[in-house]
Protein backbone atom coordinates (compact mmCIF):
# COMPACT_ATOMS: atom_id res chain seq x y z
CA UNK A 1 0.00 0.00 0.00
CA UNK A 2 1.01 3.58 -0.76
CA UNK A 3 2.16 5.65 1.84
CA UNK A 4 3.27 9.56 2.76
CA UNK A 5 5.79 10.78 5.16
CA UNK A 6 6.12 14.50 6.15
CA UNK A 7 8.91 15.72 8.20
CA UNK A 8 9.62 17.56 10.86
CA UNK A 9 6.04 17.37 12.30
CA UNK A 10 6.69 21.26 13.84
CA UNK A 11 9.41 23.65 13.16
CA UNK A 12 10.23 26.98 14.76
CA UNK A 13 12.06 28.91 13.03
CA UNK A 14 13.90 32.55 13.21
CA UNK A 15 12.64 35.26 10.77
CA UNK A 16 15.42 35.45 7.85
CA UNK A 17 16.53 31.77 8.33
CA UNK A 18 16.25 28.96 5.66
CA UNK A 19 13.83 26.19 5.41
CA UNK A 20 13.61 22.84 4.13
CA UNK A 21 10.75 20.26 4.72
CA UNK A 22 10.48 17.02 2.87
CA UNK A 23 8.13 14.82 1.87
CA UNK A 24 8.60 10.96 0.68
CA UNK A 25 5.70 8.74 -1.13
CA UNK A 26 6.10 5.00 -0.77
CA UNK A 27 4.67 2.22 -2.60
CA UNK A 28 4.01 3.83 -5.97
CA UNK A 29 6.04 5.13 -9.50
CA UNK A 30 5.72 8.81 -10.64
CA UNK A 31 3.10 10.20 -8.90
CA UNK A 32 2.02 13.65 -9.16
CA UNK A 33 2.94 15.36 -5.91
CA UNK A 34 1.97 18.93 -4.52
CA UNK A 35 2.79 20.94 -1.60
CA UNK A 36 -0.45 23.22 0.13
CA UNK A 37 -0.56 25.95 2.73
CA UNK A 38 -3.33 26.05 5.52
CA UNK A 39 -4.12 28.60 7.61
CA UNK A 40 -5.61 29.00 10.80
CA UNK A 41 -7.35 25.57 10.06
CA UNK A 42 -9.14 26.25 6.80
CA UNK A 43 -8.73 26.57 3.27
CA UNK A 44 -5.71 24.71 1.49
CA UNK A 45 -4.04 26.60 -0.82
CA UNK A 46 -1.96 24.93 -3.50
CA UNK A 47 1.79 26.61 -3.87
CA UNK A 48 3.18 23.92 -6.01
CA UNK A 49 2.66 20.40 -7.68
CA UNK A 50 4.93 18.25 -10.25
CA UNK A 51 4.14 15.48 -12.26
CA UNK A 52 7.60 14.31 -12.71
CA UNK A 53 11.26 14.57 -11.02
CA UNK A 54 12.66 18.46 -12.23
CA UNK A 55 9.30 19.57 -13.21
CA UNK A 56 7.71 21.86 -10.53
CA UNK A 57 4.59 24.47 -11.43
CA UNK A 58 4.30 26.99 -9.05
CA UNK A 59 0.70 28.15 -8.10
CA UNK A 60 1.10 31.70 -6.16
CA UNK A 61 4.04 33.95 -5.97
CA UNK A 62 6.04 33.67 -2.72
CA UNK A 63 9.06 33.42 -0.66
CA UNK A 64 9.25 29.73 -1.47
CA UNK A 65 10.59 27.25 -4.00
CA UNK A 66 10.18 23.72 -4.39
CA UNK A 67 12.00 20.87 -6.07
CA UNK A 68 11.57 17.26 -6.74
CA UNK A 69 15.25 15.61 -7.22
CA UNK A 70 13.41 12.05 -6.93
CA UNK A 71 10.65 10.52 -8.30
CA UNK A 72 9.30 10.04 -4.84
CA UNK A 73 10.69 13.25 -2.96
CA UNK A 74 9.35 16.75 -2.57
CA UNK A 75 10.93 19.21 -0.81
CA UNK A 76 10.00 22.83 0.25
CA UNK A 77 12.31 25.35 0.56
CA UNK A 78 13.17 29.16 1.45
CA UNK A 79 16.11 31.22 1.34
CA UNK A 80 14.94 33.50 4.04
CA UNK A 81 11.53 33.08 6.38
CA UNK A 82 9.54 35.99 6.48
CA UNK A 83 6.73 36.39 9.48
CA UNK A 84 3.83 35.74 6.99
CA UNK A 85 5.61 32.28 5.80
CA UNK A 86 3.74 30.92 9.06
CA UNK A 87 1.26 27.79 8.46
CA UNK A 88 0.25 24.47 8.09
CA UNK A 89 2.21 22.94 5.24
CA UNK A 90 0.58 19.74 3.56
CA UNK A 91 1.92 17.79 0.76
CA UNK A 92 -0.07 15.32 -0.82
CA UNK A 93 0.64 12.96 -3.72
CA UNK A 94 -2.01 11.22 -6.41
CA UNK A 95 -1.88 7.55 -8.83
CA UNK A 96 -3.24 8.12 -12.36
CA UNK A 97 -6.95 9.02 -12.22
CA UNK A 98 -7.00 8.67 -8.51
CA UNK A 99 -7.93 11.42 -5.91
CA UNK A 100 -5.03 12.94 -3.60
CA UNK A 101 -3.52 11.44 -0.52
CA UNK A 102 -2.07 14.09 2.56
CA UNK A 103 0.61 14.04 4.32
CA UNK A 104 0.08 14.55 8.23
CA UNK A 105 1.43 18.20 7.89
CA UNK A 106 4.56 20.24 9.57
CA UNK A 107 3.12 23.59 11.61
CA UNK A 108 5.78 26.03 11.13
CA UNK A 109 6.11 28.93 13.43
CA UNK A 110 8.48 31.67 12.50
CA UNK A 111 9.26 34.05 15.32
CA UNK B 1 -8.69 30.86 -7.57
CA UNK B 2 -11.98 29.75 -7.85
CA UNK B 3 -12.80 27.72 -4.65
CA UNK B 4 -16.37 25.67 -3.59
CA UNK B 5 -19.45 27.23 -2.13
CA UNK B 6 -19.49 24.74 0.99
CA UNK B 7 -22.24 24.97 3.54
CA UNK B 8 -22.74 25.64 6.24
CA UNK B 9 -19.72 26.98 7.74
CA UNK B 10 -19.99 25.64 10.82
CA UNK B 11 -22.06 23.13 13.07
CA UNK B 12 -23.18 22.56 16.55
CA UNK B 13 -24.76 19.33 17.12
CA UNK B 14 -25.84 16.72 20.00
CA UNK B 15 -24.39 13.20 19.92
CA UNK B 16 -26.69 10.85 18.02
CA UNK B 17 -28.38 13.64 15.46
CA UNK B 18 -27.95 13.17 11.79
CA UNK B 19 -25.82 15.96 9.77
CA UNK B 20 -25.92 17.50 6.22
CA UNK B 21 -23.25 19.32 4.40
CA UNK B 22 -23.13 20.38 0.74
CA UNK B 23 -21.29 21.60 -2.51
CA UNK B 24 -21.67 23.75 -5.14
CA UNK B 25 -19.89 24.61 -8.00
CA UNK B 26 -20.38 27.24 -10.85
CA UNK B 27 -18.00 24.52 -13.27
CA UNK B 28 -18.23 21.11 -13.38
CA UNK B 29 -16.21 18.34 -11.87
CA UNK B 30 -16.45 14.37 -13.57
CA UNK B 31 -15.20 13.73 -9.28
CA UNK B 32 -15.91 14.71 -6.16
CA UNK B 33 -14.56 14.03 -3.13
CA UNK B 34 -15.39 14.32 0.45
CA UNK B 35 -11.92 14.61 3.25
CA UNK B 36 -12.22 14.87 6.85
CA UNK B 37 -9.39 16.85 8.90
CA UNK B 38 -8.34 16.46 12.68
CA UNK B 39 -7.00 19.12 14.33
CA UNK B 40 -3.20 19.26 13.61
CA UNK B 41 -3.23 16.32 11.03
CA UNK B 42 -3.84 16.30 7.28
CA UNK B 43 -7.08 15.42 5.27
CA UNK B 44 -8.15 12.22 5.22
CA UNK B 45 -10.12 11.18 2.09
CA UNK B 46 -13.71 10.27 2.85
CA UNK B 47 -15.56 9.65 0.15
CA UNK B 48 -14.84 9.33 -3.15
CA UNK B 49 -17.85 9.88 -6.12
CA UNK B 50 -16.74 9.33 -9.71
CA UNK B 51 -20.40 9.42 -11.74
CA UNK B 52 -23.16 11.78 -11.62
CA UNK B 53 -25.88 10.63 -9.42
CA UNK B 54 -23.78 8.22 -7.80
CA UNK B 55 -24.75 7.86 -4.03
CA UNK B 56 -22.05 6.23 -2.19
CA UNK B 57 -22.02 5.33 1.73
CA UNK B 58 -18.66 4.84 3.88
CA UNK B 59 -20.48 3.35 7.18
CA UNK B 60 -22.43 5.92 8.49
CA UNK B 61 -21.59 8.40 5.75
CA UNK B 62 -23.43 8.94 2.48
CA UNK B 63 -22.13 11.41 -0.39
CA UNK B 64 -23.88 12.08 -3.31
CA UNK B 65 -22.42 13.32 -7.06
CA UNK B 66 -25.13 15.49 -8.02
CA UNK B 67 -26.77 14.95 -11.78
CA UNK B 68 -25.52 18.69 -12.92
CA UNK B 69 -22.27 17.76 -12.00
CA UNK B 70 -21.95 21.03 -10.11
CA UNK B 71 -22.72 19.75 -6.62
CA UNK B 72 -22.36 16.87 -3.95
CA UNK B 73 -23.51 16.75 -0.63
CA UNK B 74 -22.28 14.52 2.56
CA UNK B 75 -24.89 12.88 5.13
CA UNK B 76 -23.37 11.84 8.79
CA UNK B 77 -25.84 9.49 10.70
CA UNK B 78 -26.18 8.79 14.00
CA UNK B 79 -22.94 11.63 14.93
CA UNK B 80 -20.62 10.39 17.38
CA UNK B 81 -18.10 12.82 19.43
CA UNK B 82 -15.22 11.47 17.02
CA UNK B 83 -16.95 13.05 14.04
CA UNK B 84 -15.34 16.41 15.21
CA UNK B 85 -13.16 17.60 12.62
CA UNK B 86 -13.57 20.24 9.45
CA UNK B 87 -14.80 18.79 6.27
CA UNK B 88 -14.11 19.28 3.16
CA UNK B 89 -15.53 18.90 -0.33
CA UNK B 90 -13.34 19.03 -3.24
CA UNK B 91 -13.79 18.70 -6.72
CA UNK B 92 -11.38 17.84 -9.70
CA UNK B 93 -11.24 16.99 -13.35
CA UNK B 94 -9.13 13.25 -13.95
CA UNK B 95 -7.20 13.12 -17.18
CA UNK B 96 -6.19 16.46 -19.20
CA UNK B 97 -4.30 19.36 -18.39
CA UNK B 98 -5.84 19.48 -15.03
CA UNK B 99 -2.83 17.29 -13.22
CA UNK B 100 -5.41 16.61 -10.71
CA UNK B 101 -5.54 19.89 -8.72
CA UNK B 102 -8.36 20.22 -6.68
CA UNK B 103 -10.85 22.73 -5.95
CA UNK B 104 -11.77 23.16 -2.43
CA UNK B 105 -14.19 24.12 -0.37
CA UNK B 106 -14.24 26.66 2.57
CA UNK B 107 -14.88 23.65 4.97
CA UNK B 108 -17.43 22.92 7.37
CA UNK B 109 -16.42 22.97 10.99
CA UNK B 110 -18.40 20.24 12.76
CA UNK B 111 -18.75 20.12 16.93
CA UNK B 112 -20.14 17.16 18.09
CA UNK B 113 -21.96 17.24 21.95
CA UNK B 114 -22.00 14.30 24.18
Amino acid sequence: SQTIHQWPATLVQPVGSPLSLECTVEGTSNPNLYWYRQAAGRGLQLLFYSVGIGQISSEVPQNLSASRPQDRQFILSSKKLLLSDSGFYLCAWRGENQPQHFGDGTRLSIL
Amino acid sequence: GQQLNQSPQSMFIQEGEDVSMNCTSSSIFNTWLWYKQDPGEGPVLLIALYKAGELTSNGRLTAQFGITRKDSFLNISASIPSDVGIYFCAGFNAGGTSYGKLTFGQGTILTVHP
